[in-house]
């Protein structure tokens, strides 16, 4: 049963538009969400996090947002730049951090267009 | 420079056999840990370890097995007991809870 939900596999935007990615979880014991960005054959690496006790964090273009009643949070990218071209993977930890590991959806390949 | 190492990158294994991949870190990391990366599939943790001498088994870890005899490696036997084996392994060093390092993948093809 996957608790870290992606529900689209794909999303094509054009440069310089904002780009939304979105994610679901199931699990109300999930308190803290992290967004990482993996190029082909390279580890992810960190972009956003967000803990339950806030519905948004701000990064430069990477704004994170977490609605705990709908159990959902997106990223949103703006301006939108050929660099952001990567797979993003939404992942979620439980109360004590992911000492035991995070959860990680299945990923949403962003591709974006000149 | 700081950072966590994995090798190889490429490897691969004829069928029944043991094969071995290598996590090392100089981050001074306590925690470490093992994904696994199928075509269109979220990562899925193997295998991890909070403490030298201690792992706990993660949610896929039938067929591999590690060891943690040193605060700096992690390293990740797959065994013939592994039924399809054929994937991208990504281990990840973590100090606190939710600051995790990944390293650059180890693809490993069975032949």
């Amino acid at each position: 049963d996957q608790q870290v939900k992606q529900n689209s596999p794909s999303l094509s935007v054009q440069e310089g538009r904002i780009s939304i990615l979105n994610c679901d979880y199931t699990n109300s014991m999930f308190d803290y969400f992290l967004w990482y960005k993996k190029y082909p054959a390279e580890g992810p690496t960190f972009l956003i996090s967000i803990s339950s006790i806030k519905d948004k964090n701000e990064d430069g273009r990477f704004t994170v947002f977490l609605n705990k009643s709908a159990k959902h949070l997106s990223l949103h990218i703006v301006p939108s730049q050929p660099g952001d071209s990567a797979v993003y993977f939404c992942a979620a930890s439980g109360i004590g951090g992911g000492a035991d590991g995070l959860t990680f959806g299945k990923g949403t390949h962003l591709i974006i267009q000149p | 420079d700081g950072g966590i190492t994995q090798s190889p990158k490429y490897l691969f294994r004829k069928e029944g056999q043991n094969v071995t991949l290598s996590c090392e870190q100089n981050l001074n990391h306590d925690a470490m840990y093992w994904y696994r990366q199928d075509p269109g599939q979220g990562l899925r943790l193997i295998y991890y370890s909070q403490i030298v001498n201690d792992f706990q088994k993660g949610d896929i870890a039938e067929g591999y097995s590690v060891s943690r005899e040193k605060k700096e490696s992690f390293p990740l036997t797959v065994t013939s007991a592994q039924k399809n084996p054929t994937a991208f392994y990504l281990c990840a060093s973590s100090m606190r809870s939710w600051g995790y390092t990944f390293g650059s993948g180890t693809r490993l093809t069975v032949v």
